[in-house]
């Protein structure tokens, strides 16, 4: 049973334009969200986060959304670029008393090219 | 500052041998996770430790798996026998705190590529 959903494995943007990832979730008890950035060969490396009191976060070129709602979040990349090629990944913290997991979706795997 | 520092970065081994995997977490954080990344389910947590205990392990797929801590700087997760199935990529990570309310608190180490053939 998946809880976050990334439902594009892969996307493809052409340098300068705008990268939008999806991630959905369906644990209302969700209360703070991640995306990690992934290269070949390394670990995963935190990007920007989110808490459920807000519906938007932003940091430099990258801007996360919440829609709570919704169950939906995004990651906006402006202007995106080569060095950004990666697997991008969401995940997301439940808080259910003294144990809190984190919970990652599958991942999306950008190119941005040229 | 070191980072996690995971070993071996890369194992080839027999459907049916003993697979295991090390991982020295920075120093001073109290939690250590192992997760596995497949394309199919993504990265999943099998186990954590908080102080060298195992306090969630829901997530080892069965009884081949095993983790151990047995000091606050190495970890090890073994798999008895392997299958090609089991064939992922292995990472460990630490952290300071469970969880945080802002920012990031689990640094993830470069990750153990598991191919069992």
């Amino acid at each position: 049973d998946q809880q976050v959903k990334q439902n594009s494995p892969s996307l493809s943007v052409q340098e300068g334009r705008i990268s939008i990832l999806n991630c959905d979730y369906t644990n209302s008890m969700f209360d703070y969200f991640l995306w990690y950035k992934k290269y070949p060969a390394e670990g995963p490396t935190f990007l920007i986060s989110i808490s459920s009191i807000k519906d938007k976060n932003e940091d430099g070129r990258f801007t996360v959304f919440l829609n709570k709602s919704a169950k939906h979040l995004s990651l906006h990349i402006v202007p995106s670029q080569p060095g950004d090629s990666a697997v991008y990944f969401c995940a997301a913290y439940d808080y259910t008393g003294t144990a809190s997991k984190l919970t990652f979706g599958t991942g999306t795997r950008l190119q941005v090219t040229l | 500052d070191a980072g996690v520092i995971q070993s071996p970065r890369h194992e080839v081994t027999e459907m049916g041998q003993e697979v295991t995997l090390r991982c020295k977490p920075i120093s001073g954080h109290d939690y250590l996770f192992w997760y596995r990344q497949t394309m199919m389910r993504g990265l999943e947590l099998l186990i954590y430790f908080n102080n060298n205990v195992p306090i969630d392990d829901s997530g080892m797929p069965e009884d081949r798996f095993s983790a151990k801590m047995p000091n606050a700087s190495f970890s090890t997760l073994k798999i008895q026998p392997s299958e090609p199935r089991d064939s992922a990529v292995y990472f460990c990570a630490s952290s300071l705190y469970l969880r945080t309310v802002s920012g990031n608190t689990i640094y993830f180490g470069e990750g153990s590529w598991l191919t069992v053939v």
